[in-house]
């Protein structure tokens, strides 16, 4: 299958600092990639869907501002949280879809976030 | 918009023992259903995926069935091994003017495989 690359797996911050997400699509172009949350034991939650060019689209609930989400290219989103707090602590997942397979929508490893 | 049930959500089997999971869907006009296994720790991986022209699909120990008049569709896992043991979500579109939105997730079934 297709190859989306998310880095980095796992990253500490302090409380107040940025953290940037990259995701990729290896082997593809990605008009369309999406970022999700997850907590523990429960289901991914969509937060935005990026088209490159554009700005991203929201779902309700979620800070734009608070979650800066940048799609300049065919094949790189990045996500990031801005003056990170404790309760930003989570499980982030980007996921892409190949427009020319019928739409698969592949995902990233997930990068852990642990805010201090 | 486009709701997604699935059960159970837990499952826990014995080695070898086969494994059912069910999802139903409430957007009609959805036509595109993929299957996912996560890990711990790791992001969801797509293992098996059906289109709504055709109502079964099976890749080795795994297949997906679908009804679309009762709006369900089923993972089947047969002669279960332990490193099956993970998450399994399944998904469906929403669909926007005809085309394929985002896509909207179960609340997954976490399967054991006893050894």
């Amino acid at each position: 299958g297709a190859v989306v690359s998310q880095h980095p797996s796992w990253v500490i911050c302090k409380s107040g600092t940025s953290v940037k997400i990259e995701c990729r699509s290896l082997d593809f172009q990605a008009t369309t990639m999406f970022w999700y949350r997850q907590f523990p034991k429960q289901s991914l939650m969509l937060m935005a869907t990026s088209n490159e060019g554009s700005k991203a689209t929201y779902e309700q609930g979620v800070e734009k501002d608070k979650f800066l989400i940048n799609h300049a290219s065919l094949t790189l989103s990045t996500l990031t949280v801005t003056s990170a707090h404790p309760e930003d602590s989570s499980f982030y997942i980007c996921s892409a879809r190949d427009g020319t397979r019928y739409n698969i929508q592949y995902f990233g490893a997930g990068t852990r976030l642990s805010v201090l | 918009g486009e709701n997604v049930e699935q059960h159970p959500s837990t499952l826990s089997v014995q080695e070898g023992d086969s494994a059912v999971i069910k999802c139903t869907y409430s957007d009609s006009a959805s036509n595109y259903f993929p299957w996912y296994k996560q890990e711990l720790g790791k992001g969801p991986q797509l293992i098996i995926d059906i289109r709504s022209n055709v109502g079964e699909k099976k890749d080795q120990r795994i297949a997906v069935t679908l009804n679309k008049t009762a709006k369900h569709f089923s993972l089947h896992i047969t002669e279960t091994q332990p490193e099956d043991s993970a998450v399994y979500f399944c998904a469906a579109p929403t669909s926007y003017g005809g085309s394929q939105g985002n896509l909207i997730f179960g609340k997954g079934t976490k399967l054991s495989v006893k050894p």
